[in-house]
């Protein structure tokens, strides 16, 4: 248990469909991340989060569009996506890293099938 | 753009053996991480190294860095079959921007296996 919860673990949708995957972090840290991790590929930053205020979009389609209301929760809201898009989806939280302290901590992730 | 590259990609070993895996980066960073993960389920960080710094150690993990080289070896010893999982380094390069954000770059892992 590294404090970072993610919901749903699993979740199958069709390339119609709106979901949203939720993030919640216990650890007081100021900075949230969604990665996504297909196989066979590095692990892809999609997201980041300092102090509620988004930093960093590494160019994702706007299918997918974060969200976070305040620091300890981040959604990620999912409308008509692809094939493609389907892979483990990975939360993540860290102190600011301004601190100094960038170890992250991640959730068990989401694995999401887009049929 | 994909920052650490590990070698091999896969390693299988016996049990009580020691395993080493190697990650080579490109450019400078302020510090090098390793993640472990067991299958489809999150990273769990094991180990952060930083830039000035070029051994270190905890319990049966030996973190090298060597800078001028910009590589990384992760030696576990000892071996169990618990350590079975895949492994990632992660460079934190800076410099920061914005309000604090930094961007953590992952390469695609070294998968060990660890025969009982």
């Amino acid at each position: 248990e590294t404090g970072v919860t993610q919901t749903p673990r699993h979740l199958v949708m069709g390339m119609t469909n709106k979901k949203s995957l939720k993030c919640e972090q216990h650890l007081g840290h100021n900075a949230m991340y969604w990665y996504k991790q297909s196989a066979k590929k590095p692990l892809e930053l999609m997201f980041v989060y300092s102090l509620e205020e988004r930093v960093e979009n590494n160019s994702v389609p706007s299918r997918f569009s974060p969200e976070c209301p305040n620091s300890s929760h981040l959604f990620l809201h999912l409308h008509t996506l692809q094939p493609e898009d389907s892979a483990l989806y990975l939360c993540a939280s860290s102190q600011d890293p301004v601190s100094g302290i960038t170890e992250a901590f991640f959730g068990q992730g989401t694995r999401l099938t887009v049929v | 753009s994909q920052q650490g590259e590990e070698d091999p990609q896969a390693l299988s070993i016996q049990e009580g053996e020691n395993a080493t895996m190697n990650c080579s980066y490109k450019t400078s960073i302020n510090n090098l991480q390793w993640y472990r993960q067991n299958s489809g389920r999150g990273l769990v960080h094991l180990i952060l190294i930083r830039s000035n710094e070029r051994e270190k150690h905890s319990g049966r993990l030996r973190v090298t860095l060597d800078t001028s080289k910009k590589s990384s070896s992760l030696l576990i010893t000892a071996s169990r079959a618990a350590d079975t999982a895949s492994y990632f380094c992660a460079t934190d390069e800076g410099p920061y921007s914005g309000a604090g954000s930094y961007q953590l770059t992952f390469g695609k892992g070294t998968k060990l296996s660890v025969i009982p």
